[in-house]
């Protein structure tokens, strides 16, 4: 079955760092433009970061620049986001997604498949 | 990069329709025709629902259709159904590689 399945998220402190795991199965992680996306209580869906297929060029949101870091593992055929410097406002569930095609010049942010999330809580 | 701009709710009966509007600027919507729309039920994964502003996935039912004007995108609900209550949110290529979501938009069927 093809499918994303996030764990990792958790309760940690202002100033913190958490790694946020993303497993695949069904496909490979490192032939398609993979995602993070996060949604905080409340709000809406917010872009955070990419990873392109093959020589894996990435890219952030310029709310995570900096602090947050994308990445995989081919041989787990897992997406990983590293956490550092986390803030109040970094609260929220991380959903890990594929593109529909990552033929494309591009990511053109065509999420067809997405995980489940896991909530990460940033609090004193 | 800001968040496109979503009317934060819409309502209609069943069968009736309903449209989404999502308007952004030159640099995201305006600017490229990769605009994508997903249906959020709340505690589970959102769903593809149109990508390159029109384009259905397969399985997506007919009933759901996209287009673009300038910088506004929209999503049409035909034949609106029960199981269509959801959150949807639009996203668009917004350059440097990134892309961007609107703030969604609350579907309630009366």
């Amino acid at each position: 079955e093809v499918q994303l399945l996030e764990s990792g998220g958790d309760l940690v402190q202002p100033g913190g760092s958490l790694r946020l795991s993303c497993a695949a199965s069904g496909f490979s992680v490192s032939s398609n433009y993979m995602y993070w996306v996060r949604q905080a209580p409340g709000k809406g869906l917010e872009w955070v970061s990419v990873m392109y297929s093959g020589g894996g060029s990435t890219y952030y949101s310029d709310s995570v620049k900096g602090r947050f870091t994308i990445s995989r593992d081919n041989s787990k055929n897992t997406l990983y986001l590293q956490m550092n410097s986390l803030r109040v406002d970094d609260t929220a569930v991380y959903y890990c997604a594929r593109d529909l095609d990552s033929s494309t010049w591009v990511p053109l942010s065509y999420f067809d498949l997405w995980g489940r999330g896991t909530l990460v809580t940033v609090s004193s | 990069q800001s968040a496109l701009t979503q009317p934060r709710s819409v309502s209609g009966s069943p069968g009736q329709s309903v449209t989404i509007s999502c308007t952004g600027t030159t640099s995201d919507v305006g600017g490229y025709d990769y605009v994508s729309w997903y249906q959020h039920h709340p505690g589970k994964a959102p769903k593809l629902m149109i990508y390159g502003v029109n384009k259905r996935p397969s399985g997506v039912p007919d009933r759901f259709s996209g287009s673009k004007s300038g910088n506004t995108a929209s999503l049409t609900i035909s034949g609106l159904q029960a199981e269509d209550e959801a959150d949807y949110y639009c996203c668009s290529y917004a350059g440097g590689y990134k892309g961007v979501f609107g703030g969604g938009t609350k579907v309630t069927v009366l």
